[in-house]
C-alpha cells in the first residue's frame, strides 16, 4: 500500500537558516504529492503540490521537487523565519485513491 | 469564504455518552472526509464520502458512523464515547478524487472523553 516516510522532528533552527524536511514514499503509479502546514490550534493548509515526475511545486518561499527515481519530495526554504513555525506534514494520493496518505509530521521551531 | 467550518471546537465527554460532530462545506466539493489526529501517529482516516448518499470506511472506523444526506454537510457520530476515542478531529473536503485535488481542512474538534 501507499505509504510517505517523514525526518523525525522536532527541528529547532535560527532565524535565517536553510531547512530541509525530508520526505520519501512508497506508492503505486505516479502520485501527486502535497506538503501541507499546521499552525498552533489550527486545521492543516496546503502550502505547495507537485503532479508530476521533476515538477516543482513553490509557496512562500517554500519549494519542494518531485523526484521520482528516488520516491522523495523533500521541503526546503532558503531562510526561515520565526513565523514558519508549525507542523509539517508531507501527503501523496495515488490514482484511483479515496484518500490522502499522510506522513507523520514534522514539528519545526524557528528561533529568533 | 467559510471554506469548511467543524463545531464544536472543544467538547468534553463521559464515558458512554453520544454526540456529533458537525461539519460543513460551501465549496460545492463532492469528497468529504473525517481524520483524527493522535500525537506520533498522523493523521488516520476515520471514514469518507464521495458524494450525498455514499460513504465508506477509513482506515480507523470503529466506533464512529457518518451519513451524507446533502452535498454541504457530513456529520460524525460517537455512539457511546471511550477514553480511547480522545482526540484531534479534522473534517476535509475535496472537490474531486483526481490525484491532484488537494484536501481543505476544517479547524479541528478537540474532544477528550473522562
Amino acid at each position: 500500500g501507499d505509504s510517505v516516510t517523514q525526518m523525525e522532528g522536532p527541528v529547532t533552527l535560527s532565524e535565517e537558516a536553510f531547512l530541509t524536511i525530508n520526505c520519501t514514499y512508497t506508492a503505486t503509479g505516479y502520485p501527486s504529492l502535497f506538503w501541507y502546514v499546521q499552525y498552533p490550534g489550527e486545521g492543516l493548509q496546503l502550502l505547495l503540490k507537485a503532479t508530476k515526475a521533476d515538477d516543482k511545486g513553490s509557496n512562500k518561499g517554500f519549494e519542494a521537487t518531485y523526484r521520482k527515481e528516488t520516491t522523495s519530495f523533500h521541503l526546503e526554504k532558503g531562510s526561515v523565519q520565526v513565523s514558519d513555525s508549525a507542523v509539517y506534514f508531507c501527503a501523496l494520493r495515488s490514482r484511483g485513491a479515496r484518500q490522502l496518505t499522510f506522513g507523520s509530521g514534522t514539528q519545526l521551531t524557528v528561533l529568533p | 469564504n467559510a471554506g469548511v467550518t467543524q463545531t464544536p471546537k472543544f467538547q468534553v465527554l463521559k464515558t458512554g455518552q453520544s454526540m456529533t460532530l458537525q461539519c460543513a462545506q460551501d465549496m460545492n466539493h463532492e469528497y468529504m472526509s473525517w481524520y483524527r489526529q493522535d500525537p506520533g501517529m498522523g493523521l488516520r482516516l476515520i471514514h469518507y464520502s464521495v458524494g450525498a448518499g455514499i460513504t465508506d470506511q477509513g482506515e480507523v472506523p470503529n466506533g464512529y458512523n457518518v451519513s451524507r444526506s446533502t452535498t454541504e454537510d457530513f456529520p460524525l457520530r460517537l455512539l457511546s464515547a471511550a477514553p480511547s476515542q480522545t482526540s484531534v478531529y479534522f473534517c476535509a473536503s475535496s472537490y474531486s478524487t483526481e490525484t491532484n485535488s488537494p484536501l481543505h481542512f476544517g479547524n479541528g474538534t478537540r474532544l477528550t472523553v473522562t
